[in-house]
């Protein structure tokens, strides 16, 4: 069974950069039609998708973040990496990592997030 | 961006009810839709895909229907355990977007 589980700094200063880890178990980032992604949720308010990468290393990025985004990937540790650059106050959010499934046959396809890490709290603040 | 709008926002039924939620998007996104359920301090967990399709173990009360447009999520016999707050989601076009959730309580 796939679990994941985010890791980083629960605290980063304005300007800084964030920068958070997904460690993955019971499966490979490398192999198999998934997405790896990144979702974020301020506190008391909805879910914003942040971006993902494929299997590939091929990435998509939500434009609200521009050039501020990067994701990446660490083959032989199982693991993937967000950073967000020059933060500030309205980055302060629970981060998840998620695995988005790419499931369907004949050119049919469907996607949806079907693993969930627990979810780790960023706090940007001086 | 394509926007998600749910309605209501927050609900409150009682138990053994039948609860509906709609999800609207701003453009046609076909049958690209989930929806998830997040408790309070967990992370969500997908209930439904691609619009009527319902994911592995999640109990048959829950359902959902639509394309387009327009789309239903419905819980025919409303359990304590299903306090949560849900969330639409569409995959038709990046980024990808979600609802801004509707809270769902006990009466």
């Amino acid at each position: 069974q796939v679990q994941l589980q985010e890791s980083g700094p629960g605290l980063v200063k304005p300007s800084q950069t964030l920068s958070l880890t997904c460690t993955v178990s019971g499966g490979s980032i490398s192999s198999g039609s998934y997405y790896w992604s990144w979702i974020r949720q301020p506190a008391g308010k909805g879910l914003e998708w942040i971006g993902r990468m494929y299997t590939s290393g091929r990435t998509n990025y939500n434009p609200y973040f521009k050039s501020r985004v990067t994701i990446s990937k660490d083959t032989p540790e199982n693991q993937f990496s967000l950073r967000l650059s020059s933060v500030t106050a309205a980055d302060t959010a629970v981060y998840y990592c998620a695995r988005e499934a790419v499931r369907g046959v004949g050119g049919y396809y469907y996607y949806y997030m079907d693993v969930w890490g627990k979810g780790t709290t960023v706090t940007v603040s001086s | 961006d394509i926007q998600m709008t749910q309605s209501p926002s927050s609900l409150s039924a009682s138990v053994g009810d039948r609860v509906t939620i709609t999800c609207q998007a701003s453009q046609d996104i076909s049958h690209y839709l989930n929806w998830y359920q997040q408790k309070p301090g967990k992370a969500p967990k997908v209930l439904i895909y691609d619009a009527s399709n319902l994911e592995t173990g999640v109990p048959s009360r829950f359902s959902g229907s639509g394309s387009g447009t327009d789309f239903t999520f419905t819980i025919t016999s409303l359990q304590p355990e299903d306090i949560a707050t849900y969330y639409c989601q569409q995959y038709n076009n990046l980024p990808l977007t979600f609802g801004q959730g509707t809270r769902l309580e006990i009466k």
